[in-house]
């Protein structure tokens, strides 16, 4: 095991609500980063937060937000969802660009 | 725009049989690194290759980054079901090397 946890692992929610989903870094690990991944697909990157702020990000959109905290856990929120933001979503921590090490993900499905 | 593209998308295999996946960039990439993801799982860190040329060996397992640093591939020999899963190179490209660029997998299933 990584030693990365997420919470929840499950989650069900409405079009146009928002959503908060929780990470925290393995140890010694300085950087984090967010995923989605839809069924059958590769991760597609979100965001990637470095003493505690955003230093890079992919093709999403600003309803996509984020935070680092001092401990390096992490939060990813997502305003005013959508259907298709239905996926699996992989908070991962590392030590600068090394490897990324992944939690288990949260499941989120929008109805 | 920057992408990674892998091939082949599914493969299947006897066990004991080897195994190859391909991962192509358009872009010279800074590293890049893989992953292998087992059914109902999140990836999981395998290696990362830098250098030119470079080639790392982990057990059964063969990673090669190609001379121009925009290929790699994988080599599994003599596969087991153990295997079994999807694998996955990401490459950062020089210049935002913060941002892992996926390709699409390659799912290995293997016979017993």
């Amino acid at each position: 095991e990584t030693g990365v946890t997420q919470s929840p692992t499950h989650l069900i929610k409405t079009r146009g609500q928002q959503v908060t989903l929780r990470c925290s870094s393995q140890s010694g690990h300085n950087t984090v980063s967010w995923y989605q991944q839809a069924l059958g697909q590769g991760p597609q990157f979100i965001f990637q937060y470095y003493r505690e702020e955003e230093n890079g990000r992919g093709n999403f959109p600003p309803r996509f937000s984020g935070l680092q905290f001092p401990n390096y856990s992490s939060e990813l929120n997502v305003n005013a969802l959508e259907l298709d933001d239905s996926a699996l979503y992989l908070c991962a921590s590392s030590l600068g660009q090394g490897g990324r090490y992944f939690g288990p993900g949260t499941r989120l499905t929008v109805t | 725009g920057q992408q990674v593209m892998q091939i082949p998308q599914y493969q299947h295999v006897q066990e004991g049989e080897d195994f190859t996946t391909y991962c192509n960039s358009s872009t010279t990439l800074s590293n890049i690194q893989w992953y292998k993801q087992r059914p109902g799982g999140h990836p999981v860190f395998l290696i990362q290759l830098v250098k030119s040329g470079e080639v790392k060996k982990q057990k059964r397992l063969t990673f090669q980054f190609g001379e121009a640093k925009k290929n790699s591939s994988l080599h599994i020999t003599a596969t087991q079901t153990t295997d079994v899963g999807t694998y996955f190179c990401a490459g950062s490209h020089a210049g935002n090397n913060r941002k892992l660029i996926w390709g699409l997998g390659t799912s290995l299933a293997v016979n017993p």
